[in-house]
C-alpha cells in the first residue's frame, strides 16, 4: 500500500512569513510529485510538479524533493492571508496511480 | 480549453438508494480519475481509467460500487446500494499521460440519509 504522509495542522504563520509544508512517501517507486491546493468547498488546484531532486521555483512557491530521504516540500514566501487553505501532497508512482496524502491546512494571519 | 466537467454538482440520497455520477474529461485526456474525499481527508482514489481500460480499481467497494468509460471518453460512477458512510464528495480528475498532472473537475457533494 503506497502512503503518503503529510501533518494535518493546521500550521500558523503570520503574513509575510515563509510556510514550509512537508510531505513524506513509502514507495521509492515513485516518479513525479505534486502540490494541489484546495480551498474549503472547492476542488484541489494544482500548484507545481517537481520530477527531479532538487529545488524548483514558480514565484512565491518553491517545490523541494529529496528522493534519498523519500521528502518532498513546499515552501510559500511571503505568505498572503489568500493562501490560507489546505495543501495535498500527491505522488505518482510509475503506472500513474496518483496518491494524495490528508492534507495539511494553512492559516496565515494579517 | 474546457476544463474537466461534472455533474450533478450535489444529490441528497436515502440510504440503500442508488445514484450515478457523470464525468466528461478535458479534450484528449487518456487519463481519468475517480476520487472520493471525506470531510478533512485527503482524494482516496477509487477506480483510474487508461483509455477505456481500468489501471486501479484496487480501493473500489466492487459489491456496490461500479464505474465505466465508454469509448475512452465519458465515464460514470454507481453507487447502488448507497450506504450512509458513502457521503463523500465524489471528484473525477484528468491528465494527458501518464506521471503527469491530473485536473479535477468541481466535484459531486453526495450526501446519504
Amino acid at each position: 500500500q503506497k502512503e503518503v504522509e503529510q501533518n494535518s495542522g493546521p500550521l500558523s504563520v503570520p503574513e509575510g512569513a515563509i510556510a514550509s509544508l512537508n510531505c513524506t512517501y513509502s514507495d521509492r517507486g515513485s516518479q513525479s510529485f505534486f502540490w494541489y491546493r484546495q480551498y474549503s468547498g472547492k476542488s484541489p488546484e494544482l500548484i507545481m510538479f517537481i520530477y527531479s531532486n532538487g529545488d524548483k521555483e514558480d514565484g512565491r512557491f518553491t517545490a523541494q524533493l529529496n528522493k534519498a530521504s523519500q521528502y518532498v516540500s513546499l515552501l510559500i514566501r511571503d505568505s498572503q492571508p489568500s493562501d490560507s487553505a489546505t495543501y495535498l501532497c500527491a505522488v505518482n508512482s510509475g503506472y500513474s496511480t496518483l496518491t494524495f496524502g490528508k492534507g495539511t491546512m494553512l492559516l496565515v494571519s494579517p | 480549453e474546457a476544463g474537466v466537467a461534472q455533474s450533478p454538482r450535489y444529490k441528497i440520497i436515502e440510504k440503500r438508494q442508488s445514484v450515478a455520477f457523470w464525468c466528461n474529461p478535458i479534450s484528449g485526456h487518456a487519463t481519468l480519475y475517480w476520487y472520493q474525499q471525506i470531510l478533512g481527508q485527503g482524494p482516496k482514489l477509487l477506480i483510474q481509467f487508461q483509455n477505456n481500460g481500468v489501471v486501479d480499481d484496487s480501493q473500489l467497494p466492487k459489491d456496490r460500487f461500479s464505474a465505466e468509460r465508454l469509448k475512452g471518453v465519458d465515464s460514470t460512477l454507481k453507487i447502488q446500494p448507497a450506504k450512509l458512510e458513502d457521503s463523500a464528495v465524489y471528484l473525477c480528475a484528468s491528465s494527458s499521460a501518464e506521471n503527469t498532472e491530473a485536473f479535477f473537475g468541481q466535484g459531486t457533494r453526495l450526501t446519504v440519509v
